[in-house]
């Protein structure tokens, strides 16, 4: 089976511009999580989708959003870009996404704000 | 108090010694505990998933669980420079929202 795919895998944006991340689950699961991860914070996380809605939602402010497709591929998208928001950006997917269902990482996007 | 509390090392063990890694959760509601690896540049990889007391063996790895004590280890027998990596602890929480948290990695150096 192939493994969770996440495009683009790298990125630099200016302050202030928004950005969009994609996620292709491993097939068959129907969970996206998303994790933001940076040396100083760790990795944290950011949302859960499953079946097209937001199921969990961490601490991070509005500019941070996402959505899921029919096919449980997965969009990430940061608005009004701050330098802080620089950071390994992974998703995880999962059969059913609850606590018992393990979580596979994709290789993640490595966002740069300047 | 953080969630999830991990050593950040540098744990340095010699080539065939047991690397024994450790962490500590918060949350006692938690059921389900994942040790993942990360080697550097790279994304997390899973290696091992314990949702009950005792212990899980799975080849040179063994995840060990105690939720009286709130406490989850990982034991690497026969520790090969290639194991030399970042090891994140993960907790399924249900505190406030449900989700998986980690801890900040312990750094694994295992010399030949």
């Amino acid at each position: 089976k192939a493994g969770v795919t996440q495009t683009p895998r790298y990125l630099i944006k200016t302050r202030g511009q928004q950005v969009t991340l994609s996620c292709s689950p491993i097939s068959g699961h129907r969970s996206v999580s998303w994790y933001q991860q940076t040396p100083g914070q760790g990795l944290q996380f950011l949302f859960e989708y499953f079946s097209e809605t937001q199921r969990n939602k961490g601490n991070f402010p509005g500019r941070f959003s996402g959505r899921q497709f029919s096919n449980s591929r997965s969009e990430m998208n940061v608005s009004t870009l701050e330098l802080g928001d620089s950071a390994l950006y992974l998703c995880a997917s999962s059969l059913e996404g609850q606590g018992d269902y393990e979580q596979y990482f994709g290789p993640g996007t490595r966002l740069t704000v300047t | 108090q953080k969630e999830v509390e991990q050593n950040s090392g540098p744990l340095s063990v010699p080539e065939g010694a047991i690397a024994s890694l450790n962490c500590t959760y918060s949350d006692r509601g938690s059921q389900s505990f994942f040790w993942y690896r990360q080697y550097s540049g790279k994304s997390p990889e899973l290696i091992m998933f314990i949702y009950s007391n005792g212990d899980k063996e799975d080849g040179r790895f063994t995840a060990q669980l105690n939720k009286a004590s709130q406490y989850v280890s990982l034991l690497i027998r026969d520790s090969q420079p290639s194991d030399s990596a970042t090891y994140l602890c993960a907790v399924w929480s249900f505190y406030n929202t449900d989700k998986l948290i980690f801890g900040t990695g312990t750094r694994l150096q295992v010399f030949p």
